[in-house]
């Protein structure tokens, strides 16, 4: 089964800093990669597909990247909405989270 | 306006059994995939089942394979959950999440309703 690897597992910011969350896959997923925002109490959102296709309504300042086994969701300025966990997930055969990264203020 | 609105949930002893629903709007539940995500209290979040179009189709996460069964009424704007042999780590929030149209286009897990409460215990 292939296993992914959220770092950090939390992550302290300031606003306007540039944000980087990495995810690791045990075995070469291609880019078959979605990542999620959740923030407390509240459903998870789409933010990105296919590793780096933006959602549909996603600020700009969210990229995705990567391929293989290693991925990355970037905020390039962060903003005070963006305080939340975030959430790698693959879906290349059966489909799994990575374990979360929580994005705090420092 | 996508709506996915769950229901079902409740306190169950170990062993028991759940039917969790889902009841959509605002857009045509026939034309998608349509899958159940968990998060225990606290935890991440944990894909559980999904099931194609015309329920032809239908995967699982191993922990819940051959206890678990997903299905549809399209006809109804529903989804379902069947949930039996219900275990202590089954303990989580459901949601109903809608999926794509066509594998691999588009975002796999697209549209979330606000979840319902599993919880087993004794």
């Amino acid at each position: 089964d292939i296993q992914m690897t959220q770092s950090p597992s939390t992550l302290s910011a300031s606003v306007g800093d540039r944000v980087t969350i990495t995810c690791r896959a045990s075995q070469s997923i291609s880019t078959w990669l979605a990542w999620y925002q959740q923030k407390p109490g509240k459903a998870p959102k789409i933010l990105i597909y296919k590793a780096s296709s933006l959602e549909t309504g996603v600020p700009s300042r969210f990229s995705g990247g990567g391929s293989g086994t290693e991925f990355t969701l970037t905020i390039s300025s962060l903003q005070p909405d963006d305080f939340a966990t975030y959430y790698c997930q693959r879906y290349n055969d059966l489909w799994s989270f990575g374990q979360g990264t929580k994005v705090e203020i420092k | 306006e996508v709506q996915l609105v769950e229901s079902g949930g409740g306190l169950v002893q170990p062993g028991g059994s759940l039917r969790l629903s889902c009841t959509v709007s605002g857009f045509t539940l026939s034309t998608y995939w349509m899958n159940w995500v968990r998060q225990a209290p606290g935890k991440g979040l944990e894909w559980v089942a999904n099931i194609k179009q015309d329920g032809s189709e239908k995967y699982y996460v191993d922990s819940v394979r051959g206890r678990f069964t997903i299905s549809r009424d399209n006809a109804k704007d529903s989804l379902f959950l069947q949930m039996n042999g219900l275990r202590a780590d089954d303990t989580a929030l459901y949601y109903c999440v809608r999926g794509w149209i066509t594998p691999s286009i588009g975002p796999p897990l697209h549209s979330w309703g606000q979840g319902t409460l599993v919880t087993v215990s004794s």
